[in-house]
């Protein structure tokens, strides 16, 4: 079945570090990819998709590129801010009339002034 | 921005109690879903619904869960006598018809089975 793998948490990082946060994902067809971030007390919340092969999903300074030699989908932001503390998790979603998403288990962001 | 909306924010209840989690989607939008996150865990699908029926449900939605769209604008989920391992966030959600179109969730319901 559809899974998606990230990068074990916690990342901990001073502010205006960089951020890489790794997703690879297995399903067949052409899914499309999220990010989906989760700050605490909070629901989920779309921070950015690709919908197809070499599409850059772009959101508050967060990017990530669908490549699908790698079927990969990293999470990037070139400077970090201690509002950017949150649990990050990418996700599939399989093309069709619904959108079933599958999520990975998230990845838990801390950023230390 | 339209939004997704839950209530309640928090629910307590005793084991083998009923609860009922509300949600209203997006206008305009015809998929439903409801998640689930247990503290600490990944979010983990339970149930599709679209054109006032189930499309599709994971293997956590047994009996004891049930969905409805009672109304125009309410799309709900029963829990029948709750268990102690229900315990967990619940998250609707709603898309628009067609591919790749983005899934938006609620601010979730928390349930706590004591």
């Amino acid at each position: 079945g559809d899974s998606v793998t990230q990068m074990e948490g916690p990342v901990t990082l001073s502010e205006e570090a960089c951020l890489t946060i790794n997703c690879t994902y297995t399903a067949t067809g052409y899914p499309s990819l999220f990010w989906y971030v989760q700050y605490p007390g909070e629901g989920l919340q779309l921070l950015l998709k690709a919908t197809k092969a070499d599409d850059k999903g772009s959101n508050k300074g967060f990017e990530a590129t669908y490549r699908k030699e790698t079927t990969s989908f990293h999470l990037e932001k070139g400077s970090v801010q201690v509002s950017d503390s949150a649990v990050y998790f990418c996700a599939l979603s399989k093309s069709g009339g619904y959108q079933k998403v599958t999520f990975g288990t998230g990845t838990k962001l801390q950023v230390i002034p | 921005e339209p939004e997704v909306t839950q209530t309640p924010s928090h629910q307590v209840t005793q084991m083998g109690q009923e609860v009922i989690l509300r949600c209203v989607p997006i206008s305009n939008h015809l998929y439903f879903y409801w998640y689930r996150q247990i503290l600490g865990q990944k979010v983990e699908f339970l149930v599709s619904f679209y054109n006032n029926e189930i499309s599709e449900k994971s293997e956590i939605f047994d009996d004891q869960f049930s969905v409805e769209r009672p109304d125009g604008s309410n799309f709900t989920l029963k829990i029948r006598s709750t268990k102690l391992e229900d315990s967990a966030m619940y998250f609707c959600a709603s898309s628009e018809e067609g591919i790749g179109n983005t899934i938006y969730f609620g601010e979730g319901s928390w349930l706590t089975v004591v």
